[in-house]
């Protein structure tokens, strides 16, 4: 069965800094994994989306890896702003349920100015 | 419409009463989700379908029911509620397999 995990649960930062926020899985054999960020009280928005055969993908200021075999991705966020204060979610579709997402618990970021 | 719709924003309902969750999307996605999120547990699927007409099981389904009549609509039905399906319910649909989430039900049942 596979089980996402993210670590930290919580993560607080001061403004302008690098972080990184850390998923892995349990089950490499995956079809993609998508970042998705939650503000308290509302739903999800995507950020990401990695396909299996890809390695990164690029928006902005937000960079995500995937390496399948380790089972990880990372979730890297430059000069980190306030406006980035949010709980930050991992998924993956595994291979065999394609378009089924599991989700990890998440990490709660809080940039202070 | 722009996207996935979902109604009530709040509900607060009485065991043993039945509820049912609209979703509607306009994006014409086949594939529709349902979830609920609860604190410590994450999100975890109930139901889904993959395209009109069809549906499964998640993760959690028992005590919920689905439809999915035409591409648009895919509501949840509680029979007879219980205080545990407290929750903040979502509903997505999906393309090319990236996501797309609604802004969420919560409902609480006393």
């Amino acid at each position: 069965k596979q089980e996402v995990t993210q670590i930290p649960a919580a993560l607080s930062v001061p403004e302008g800094e690098n972080l990184v926020l850390n998923c892995s899985f349990t089950d490499s054999a995956i079809y993609n994994l998508q970042w998705f960020r939650q503000d308290p009280g509302k739903g999800l928005t995507s950020l990401l989306l990695i396909q299996s055969s890809q390695r990164e993908q690029t928006s902005g200021r937000l960079n995500a890896s995937l390496d399948k075999s380790s089972g990880r991705s990372t979730l890297y966020i430059a000069a980190s702003q306030p406006g980035d204060s949010a709980t930050y979610l991992c998924a993956v579709v595994s291979s065999s349920n394609t378009g089924k997402l599991i989700f990890g618990q998440g990490t709660t970021l809080q940039v202070k100015p | 419409i722009a996207g996935i719709t979902q109604a009530p924003t709040s509900q607060i309902l009485a065991a043993g009463r039945r509820m049912t969750l609209r979703c509607t999307q306009d994006m014409r996605h086949n594939a529709m989700y349902w979830y609920r999120q609860d604190l410590g547990l994450g999100l975890r699927l109930i139901h889904y379908s993959n395209t009109a007409g069809t549906t499964g099981k998640g993760e959690v389904p028992d005590g919920y029911s689905v439809s999915r009549a035409n591409t648009d609509d895919f509501p949840l039905t509680l029979a007879s509620a219980v205080p545990s399906q407290t929750s903040v319910y979502f509903c997505a649909s999906n393309s090319y397999n990236e996501q797309f989430f609604g802004p969420g039900t919560r409902l609480t049942v006393l």
